[in-house]
């Protein structure tokens, strides 16, 4: 059983630019969710995928955005970079929208400059 | 709108003595509670969670967690703790709603002393 994968490990923009974060779920999962971690803070929650569509969103703005695919692998987007953007991005893969846990991947280091 | 709060941003504790953090939380109806361990520069690594039946829970690495509805606190425990436990911990919730989300709390750093 794999479990989640995340890529790349780091990465460093420039504020204005537009980044693409990729996760691998677990196998079996159809469920993924993004967080946010910044410097010193617990992780915060961006927005969930079931099934290939978006159920959930915390309070991020438009420019954040995602999909997922249909063998539930996902994507997140961010477009017009800020400093503030500057976090570790973790995704989570579950089953059924989260029944049961979560598994973490090791997260996206985006660092903006 | 559900939040956890963890008290204390740091504890401290000699390699052998018992250990706990403390976690509350509020959420609508029953809750799905977790511990999650991070050490640095890490992604999240899971410990053990609360859905049903018996309030004590027990979980990887020695590590134990009390669900006590009545204080809404689902803290985390171990007997004997190592040096290799300093890291930092998240405890999270969810209801049971299957469109219900994962909310952290700001984490306890643990730092365990030889």
């Amino acid at each position: 059983e794999t479990g989640v994968t995340q890529s790349p490990t780091h990465l460093i923009k420039t504020r204005g630019q537009q980044v693409t974060l990729r996760c691998s779920s677990q196998s079996g999962h159809n469920t993924v969710s993004w967080y946010q971690q910044a410097l010193g803070q617990g992780p915060q929650f961006i927005f969930q995928y079931y099934r290939e569509e978006e159920n959930g969103r915390g309070n991020f703005p438009p420019r954040f955005s995602g999909l997922q695919f249909p063998n539930y692998s996902s994507e997140l987007n961010v477009n017009a970079l800020e400093l503030d953007d500057s976090a570790l991005y973790l995704c989570a893969s579950s089953l059924e929208q989260g029944v049961g846990g979560y598994t973490f991947g090791s997260g996206t280091r985006l660092t903006v400059v | 709108a559900q939040s956890v709060a963890q008290p204390e941003d740091q504890v401290n504790v000699a390699e052998g003595n018992p250990l706990t953090v403390k976690c509350t939380y509020s959420v609508s109806g029953n809750p799905y509670l977790f511990w999650y361990v991070q050490y640095p520069n890490r992604g999240l690594q899971f410990l053990l969670k609360y859905i049903t039946g018996d309030n004590l829970v027990k979980g990887s690495y020695g590590f134990e967690a009390e669900f006590n509805k009545s204080q809404t606190s689902f803290h985390l425990k171990k007997p004997s703790a190592l040096v290799s436990d300093s890291a930092l911990y998240f405890c999270a919730v969810r209801g049971l709603s299957g469109y219900s989300t994962l909310t952290f709390g700001k984490g306890t750093m643990l730092l365990v002393s030889p």
